[in-house]
């Protein structure tokens, strides 16, 4: 059980490209989806935390109008990398809990490479 | 949030018992401690958790010392596909910032 997919596993594009990754809970209500960015050989940092059906917080440093989530339902989240740059290329990861008490489920990641 | 400290990386023998050690001195009473792996190019995977009591499910045990000041993780017989990096956090359930903070973890090196 727990299981987090997410979608797609590597994308490719173009600098000034926007690209949308998905994020689901198959067999648990998620109540807060959490998404991460991973660079090469460091830890995974928080970007933002989403509640269903609430604007997402994100962190500091995080800019919400180039990340934008949306969290409509309990079992889809959505990271989209508006007017993407070289730059934020890295490996995303979301995470996806029921209640506080439960420990969070994390998808297997999406490779992003602008180009 | 309350740090923890754990060493870079650790070696083992395959079939053999690991211990991952985590120091959490300035852990607070409404710190739940939480083990999670990440193998490479994939995402963390939950491994255990614990508050007090010492705690057992099909993957390790988790080993809380009773100042609570430290865990260990036990891999009892480890096999190459436990070689992962393993994170030691803490998540308070009491309230607050719900996202997980990951130090560098441990890299575990499994020997054939």
């Amino acid at each position: 059980g727990a299981v987090v997919s997410q979608h797609p596993s590597w994308v490719i594009c173009k600098s000034g490209t926007s690209v949308k990754i998905e994020c689901r809970s198959l067999d648990f209500q998620a109540t807060t989806m959490f998404w991460y960015r991973q660079f090469p050989k460091q830890s995974l940092m928080l970007m933002a935390t989403s509640n269903e059906g609430s604007k997402a917080t994100y962190e500091q440093g995080v800019e919400k109008d180039k990340f934008l989530i949306n969290h409509a339902s309990l079992t889809l989240s959505t990271l989209t990398v508006t007017s993407a740059h070289p730059e934020d290329s890295s490996f995303y990861i979301c995470s996806a809990r029921d209640t506080r008490a439960q420990p969070q489920h994390f998808g297997d990641g999406t490779r992003l490479s602008i180009l | 949030d309350a740090k923890t400290t754990q060493p870079n990386s650790m070696e083992s023998n395959e079939e053999e018992p690991v211990h991952l050690p985590c120091n959490h001195s300035t852990i607070s009473g409404t710190d739940y401690i939480h083990w999670y792996r990440q193998l490479p190019s994939q995402g963390p995977e939950y491994v255990i958790h614990g508050l007090t009591s010492n705690v057992n499910n099909r993957m390790a045990s988790l080993a809380i010392a009773e100042d609570r000041k430290s865990s260990t993780l036990i891999l009892h017989r480890a096999t190459l596909r436990d070689a992962a990096v393993y994170y030691c956090i803490l998540r308070d359930v009491g309230g607050g910032a719900d996202g997980l903070t990951f130090g560098k973890g441990t890299h575990l090196i499994i020997q054939p």
